[in-house]
């Protein structure tokens, strides 16, 4: 599996967009980028994937650069139940292929 | 529609003893997985089963660990005798076939004194 680095803690200010990186210079063509989030005490929680161009839904955005070697999620109006850890994974899609999980970046919303 | 549920929420055992966890997926998903965050660590992959089949076990960490899917229906997850280093949270994840990702349960804390 290619291997994802993000930073360890980041804060954000509620109402204002959390932009979190995530450096994957490794991706194969096949993979696509991941990210779940942990709020505490609760299982992970998907929410966003692709694989080279810009995606978004009800809950974020997803950058991908052009060479596919980092991306961002980006939270646009962060409340306090945005607090968590987020993780980047890369994975192959629809493979069912098994989620690693790394240290992750844990997100605080500062009210 | 219900998610992925798992029981018991908390277990407390002592060294030696058998624990079970027991994981209903989402209805009508066949891919079901285990995984596990052990104190201080990474959530770790444990295993996958494709309906009752294990299509990767590669995760187990030892043979205390049991994992069965009869009918591939519901899952359970047994730890035969249970040692200390086995305390932590254990996470089920379902999703469908073919999968774009995973819907995780609540977990079960289990903590073995």
């Amino acid at each position: 599996d290619a291997k994802t680095t993000q930073p360890t803690s980041m804060d954000c200010a509620e109402g204002r967009a959390a932009n979190l990186p995530c450096n994957h210079s490794t991706i194969s063509g096949n993979e696509y980028v991941y990210w779940y989030r942990q709020i505490h005490s609760q299982g992970p929680q998907y929410i966003i994937h692709g694989l080279k161009n810009n995606e978004t839904n009800e809950m974020a955005s997803l950058i991908i650069t052009e060479d596919r070697k980092s991306s961002t999620l980006i939270l646009p109006h962060a409340t306090l139940r945005d607090t968590a850890v987020y993780y980047c994974i890369v994975r192959r899609g629809f493979g069912n292929e098994k989620l690693t999980f790394g240290t992750g970046t844990r997100l605080t919303i500062i009210p | 529609e219900a998610g992925v549920t798992q029981f018991p929420s908390h277990s407390v055992i002592e060294k030696g003893q058998t624990v079970t966890l027991r994981c209903d997926p989402i209805s009508g998903h066949d891919n079901l997985y285990w995984y596990r965050r052990v104190m201080g660590k990474e959530i770790k992959f444990l295993l996958h089963f494709v309906k009752e089949s294990k299509q990767d076990e590669s995760g187990m960490p030892n043979n205390r660990f049991l994992a069965e899917r009869t009918g591939g229906t519901y899952s359970t997850l047994k730890v035969q005798p249970a040692e200390l280093e086995d305390s932590g949270v254990y996470f089920c994840a379902s999703s469908q076939e073919p999968s774009l990702y995973e819907f995780f349960g609540p977990g079960t804390r289990l903590t073995v004194l």
